[in-house]
């Protein structure tokens, strides 16, 4: 298997643009998190899905974000409109139901907004 | 909510023993994960305990004592490899995982 796979690796943008961040997840895994990671605040839990359902989105920081998982094997992050303080690397990850203690993080993106 | 407190960094030589302590505070506690990043890297798993005592994986090991709501991650026979940050993190209610700040551990020659 490829690993959770994330694209783009690296996006730059401006201030005002829309972002779109993708995710394959491992086939067959159940769960899927998107985290966002910062000097300042660490590894930070934005929202997480179960059979593709959202089960809690309450790390969304304000409703510029939202995430979406369409089917099993795909799952977009939006930012709209980008701020300079979403400048981070958001990191995707996914797991089996019976044992998501065990992640498994994609290479994440590295988000900057001028 | 949840809290998790870590030290935020660590140093010691090669060959060394090093104790990365983790307390927790949260409603919904399932179990104590821990996982290792390398600069530029993404979180990889180390282990995880959903009971009192050690885990034994290698040259690392995990403890958890759930009645004091603390966990540690022991690093045996340091390598210069084992130079990370290291992450506890919280399995509680319906799945969710929160990662504490975070403890970086250099190793010296």
């Amino acid at each position: 298997d490829a690993g959770v796979i994330q694209s783009p690796r690296h996006e730059v943008t401006e201030m005002g643009q829309e972002v779109t961040l993708r995710c394959k997840p491992i086939s067959g895994h159940d769960y899927l998190f998107w985290y966002r990671q910062t000097m300042m605040r660490g590894l930070e839990l934005l929202i997480y899905f179960n059979n593709n359902v959202p089960i809690d989105d309450s790390g969304m920081p304000e409703d510029r974000f939202s995430a979406k998982m369409p089917n099993a094997s795909f799952s977009t992050l939006k930012i709209q409109p980008s701020e300079p303080r979403d400048s981070a690397v958001y990191f995707c990850a996914s797991s089996f139901q019976s044992t998501n203690e065990k992640l498994f993080f994609g290479s994440g993106t590295q988000l900057s907004v001028l | 909510g949840q809290s998790l407190e870590q030290p935020s960094e660590v140093t010691a030589v090669e060959g060394a023993i090093v104790q990365i302590n983790c307390t927790y505070q949260t409603s919904g506690f399932y179990g104590l994960s821990w996982y290792q990043q390398h600069d530029g890297g993404a979180p990889t798993f180390l282990s995880y305990n959903a009971l009192d005592g050690l885990e034994e994986t290698g040259r690392f090991s995990s403890f958890l004592s759930r009645s004091d709501s603390y966990g540690y991650l022991l690093l045996q026979e340091l390598q210069m490899k084992d130079s990370a940050s290291y992450f506890c993190a919280v399995k509680g209610s319906w799945g969710k995982l929160q990662f504490g700040a975070g403890t970086q551990v250099v190793v010296t020659p």
